[in-house]
């Protein structure tokens, strides 16, 4: 079945050390998504690549990163996570971003920092 | 930018009683418009959606109504089952493909 992954489901870090979230996708949409959930709240949007054209929202914060090495896969970097920053990281992807297309979520990765 | 706004944040219905959720966002331009299902841990599913040239939709036990003059959209679930318990979250898609979710909803179906 065409599907979003998300690896690992659990991340555990420490405080201020790299972590490395990653996400593919067999569906070949163009977009991908991250968002960021915190407990009891919206995803929120962090950033989004449409094929290679990388797309920030304004309110990110810089210790948010990524990169889309090719169709299928896409990583979130945290370089400094702090403890503010655990939650669940979801990825979504999308056909194309015309407005009208359905944005498909992968299972989430949730990140707890010590 | 756009606001969605959802109510009510909780919601407890009998197994067989039916659901109603209310969503109202702010932005004309949005013309896109789903529901996710989210349970504990998981991502959120699609379960519906609806665009701006279509004003009801159904499937099975779920439908979505549409008011774009009014800026609103419910989700209605009928016959609810305990397995329809969980989180659900209505968005809205503008230009760019960007959603803006609801605060979410919290189901409860009691046997």
């Amino acid at each position: 079945d065409a599907m979003v992954i998300q690896n690992p489901r659990y991340q555990v870090t420490q405080f201020g050390k790299p972590v490395t979230l990653s996400c593919s996708q067999t569906l070949n949409h163009n977009v991908m998504y991250w968002y960021q959930q915190k407990s009891s709240q919206a995803p929120k949007l962090l950033f989004h690549y449409y094929d290679k054209d990388f797309n920030n929202e304004a309110d990110t914060p810089d210790n948010f990163q990524s990169r889309r090495p090719n169709t299928s896969f896409c990583f979130l970097d945290i370089r400094s996570p702090g403890l503010g920053d655990a939650a669940m990281y979801l990825c979504a992807t999308s056909r194309d971003a015309t407005g009208q297309e359905t944005q498909y979520f992968g299972p989430g990765t949730r990140l707890l920092v010590l | 930018g756009e606001n969605v706004e959802q109510h009510p944040s909780t919601l407890s219905v009998q197994e067989g009683d039916s659901a109603v959720i209310k969503c109202t966002y702010s932005d004309s331009a949005s013309n896109y418009f789903p529901w996710y299902k989210q349970e504990l841990g998981k991502g959120p599913q699609l379960i519906i959606d609806i665009r701006s040239n279509v004003g009801e939709k159904k499937d099975q036990r779920i439908a979505v109504t549409l008011n774009k003059t009014a800026k609103h959209f419910s989700l209605h679930i009928t016959e609810t089952q305990p397995e329809d318990s969980a989180v659900y979250f209505c968005a809205a898609s503008s230009a760019g493909n960007k959603l803006t979710f609801g605060g979410g909803t919290r189901v409860l179906v009691k046997p």
